[in-house]
């Protein structure tokens, strides 16, 4: 199946920081999301982006399907931001998704 | 609009004991809907997903099964549980592969 990889595993910032992560597929794909999961363990939908680019306030997605790889922006970040950000990829009806980002940020 | 249910929230059961979580989807018709479990501090790992009443694909073989008796309801099952299946089990549903959306999970343990 579709293989789906995250980097970094792990990311310390410090409150104000920008950050990049990164999420790379091995195949085409239908579609594509990127998820915030909080310490309570509820995934979040952060953005559907099977290509292009989006943004919400802080937040902002772009995806580059012909070079399978999609790029999660987070800028000024707070620490209401910390928690696991994870890219899931849409192929033939099922849903995979990338081991995730644990994101920290310290005040 | 539409809203995804999963319960019990929390579950403590014996090893060899039958589990059964239930998902239910309101709002939508004919949706994908998905089981994921995530071990603790680990990804989402791909159980089961649905393309329609009776139909279950089935990512990895292990002691679960899965059933959609109706348009909007997934099953999760076991006959016996193994102190492995403990997790953070959830269901999630998109329509045409599309948007998908995830139900507040449930966090099994198994003693």
């Amino acid at each position: 199946g579709i293989q789906v990889e995250q980097s970094p595993p792990d990311l310390i910032l410090q409150e104000g920081a920008n950050s990049t992560l990164r999420c790379n597929f091995s195949d085409s794909v239908n579609n594509l999301q990127w998820f915030h999961q909080n310490p309570w363990g509820q995934l979040i939908n952060l953005f559907y982006i099977p290509s292009g680019t989006k943004q919400n306030g802080r937040l902002s997605a772009t995806t580059v399907a012909t070079e399978r790889y999609s790029l999660l922006y987070i800028s000024s970040s707070q620490t209401t931001d910390s928690g696991v950000y994870f890219c899931a990829v849409y192929n033939n009806n099922d849903m995979r998704f990338g081991a995730g980002t644990r994101l920290t940020v310290k005040p | 609009s539409q809203t995804i249910h999963q319960w019990p929230a929390t579950l403590v059961q014996p090893v060899g004991s039958p589990l059964s979580l239930e998902c239910t989807v309101e709002g939508t018709s004919n949706p994908n809907l998905y089981w994921y479990r995530q071990a603790a501090g680990r990804g989402l790992q791909l159980l089961f997903y649905s393309v329609g009443i009776g139909q279950i694909s089935s990512e990895v073989p292990q002691n679960l099964s899965a059933s959609r008796p109706q348009d909007r309801q997934f099953i999760l099952s076991s006959k016996k549980l193994l102190l492995s299946d403990s997790g953070f089990y959830l269901c999630a549903w998109s329509v045409l592969g599309l948007d998908a959306f995830f139900g507040p999970g449930t966090r099994l343990t198994v003693l």
